[in-house]
């Protein structure tokens, strides 16, 4: 147990549609990073929060947001949903910014129908 | 810009034979370096790090990796494969750019055979 906790762990829904993904990082841990992974892809970087602030985006949509709130969990929200965003959605957290490995969740599994 | 590139998406290795798998990195500063195990359907967990102390590093489950400068490289090997080790293996670098993101490789599946 890396003491990273994702919700829902499984997600079906419809084309069009928005969703919210959740993350609480491990305890202490002041950095938390989102990640998609696809069978095509990889592991793409989407974008990474420090004590609350937005500190790196990667190759993040812009039908895609996200934030982190003052108690340090983060959501991801997916909007307007396509049939190619069906992934496997990760958040990490760490306690620096990339000094120290970052612990992952165990991930959510969005399909898209 | 940071980059790693792990060579061989498909590894296949015999139980009890050495496991190689090849990772360079691209940094135009120091780097750290990590390896990740992912087994099927669940997250990414930490195998060894490097972060400038000694170049040799041990890891868990029989698992090391030597850092190279002179040749930008990162592999990651285990004396003696067990069945346990078929996984898929991510390389990943941090720490340059002030952004401190961690970036992957594109990963390299293990297969072990009996």
């Amino acid at each position: 147990d890396s003491g990273v906790t994702q919700t829902p762990k499984h997600l079906i829904t419809a084309t069009g549609q928005r969703v919210t993904l959740r993350c609480s990082p491990r305890s202490g841990d002041l950095s938390v990073y989102w990640y998609q992974q696809s069978l095509d892809q990889g592991l793409q970087f989407l974008i990474q929060y420090y004590n609350g602030e937005e500190r790196a985006k990667g190759n993040i949509l812009e039908r895609f947001s996200a934030q982190q709130f003052p108690d340090l969990h983060s959501e991801l929200n997916l909007s307007s949903l396509e049939l190619g965003d069906s992934a496997l959605y990760f958040c990490a957290s760490s306690p620096a910014q990339g000094r120290t490995e970052a612990f992952f969740g165990q991930g959510t599994r969005l399909t898209v129908v | 810009a940071q980059s790693v590139t792990q060579l061989g998406s498909h590894v296949s290795v015999s139980e009890g034979a050495l496991v190689l798998l090849r990772c360079n990195y691209s940094s135009s500063v120091p780097p750290y370096l990590f390896w990740y195990v992912q087994y099927p359907n669940q997250g990414l967990q930490l195998l060894l790090k490097y972060t400038s102390a000694a170049t040799l590093v041990k890891g868990i489950n029989g698992f090391e990796a030597e850092f190279k400068k002179s040749e930008t490289s990162f592999h990651l090997t285990k004396p003696s494969a067990h069945m346990s080790d078929a996984a898929e293996y991510f390389c990943a670098v941090s720490g340059a750019s002030g952004t401190y993101k961690y970036i992957f490789g594109t990963g390299t599946r293990l297969k072990v055979l009996a």
